[in-house]
């Protein structure tokens, strides 16, 4: 069973409607949680983090997070032909810098 | 604030030649992790220092290997590569350890022929 796991997608949304990205993840006790988006060619860009069950909005981007049912989540809003990209979603177990990255979900968003 | 930069962005070697890779992480943070992503594996984590100590290492061979300096800056070693070495290097540096976000750098293309 991988650690973390997202559908690779790709995910197509019409510009302007809300893109919805999943991921669940394996161990119980990960303590901190990460979208990173990665346009093709570039490195991970960070988007953002959560810790605590609940929602966490920034800007056009709300992470979502359910620690009893072992899921992050990231919503777009008002999507952008800009936003298309590979969406990785990284789950820190403990209190060291070991990240396990999903394999990323693709995100098209068309004009 | 400048971000994480890493030396070289490209490299082409020959297999069983050796490499090193540099990276220096955001003014300030003292924790540095290299991973390794390829199109069929993802992003592989290889090994974290902190405070010039290697604490966490992933599942790769010996020939990967690494150092941290007292400046925080960190190198990357790969010896006797293979093909299969092939791919985009990547460090990423925080401020420390625990519940702390992780920032990338650009990331060194690596080939081996």
């Amino acid at each position: 069973q991988k650690e973390v796991e997202q559908n690779s997608g790709p995910l197509s949304v019409p510009e302007g409607a809300i893109a919805s990205l999943n991921c669940t993840y394996s161990d119980r006790g990960s303590q901190s949680f990460f979208w990173y988006r990665q346009y093709s060619g570039k490195s991970p860009e960070l988007i953002m983090s959560i810790y605590s069950n609940g929602d966490k909005e920034d800007g056009r981007f709300t992470a979502q997070l359910n620690k009893a049912s072992q899921y992050v989540s990231l919503l777009i809003r008002d999507s952008q032909p800009s936003d298309s990209a590979t969406y990785l979603c990284a789950v820190n177990k403990d209190n060291f810098n070991k990240f396990y990255f999903g394999s990323g979900t693709k995100l098209n968003v068309k004009p | 604030k400048a971000g994480v930069t890493q030396t070289p962005r490209y490299l082409i070697k020959t297999r069983g030649q050796q490499v090193t890779l540099s990276c220096s992480p955001i003014s300030g943070h003292r924790s540095v992790s290299w991973y390794q992503q390829t199109p069929g594996q993802g992003l592989q984590f290889l090994f974290e220092y902190f405070s010039e100590t290697q604490r966490n290492k992933g599942n790769f061979p010996g020939r990967f290997s690494g150092r941290q300096f007292s400046n925080s800056r960190s190198e990357m070693n790969v010896s006797t590569l293979e093909l299969g070495d092939s791919a985009l290097y990547l460090c990423a540096s925080s401020l420390g350890q625990g519940l702390y976000e992780q920032y990338f750098g650009p990331g060194t293309r690596l080939t081996v022929t």
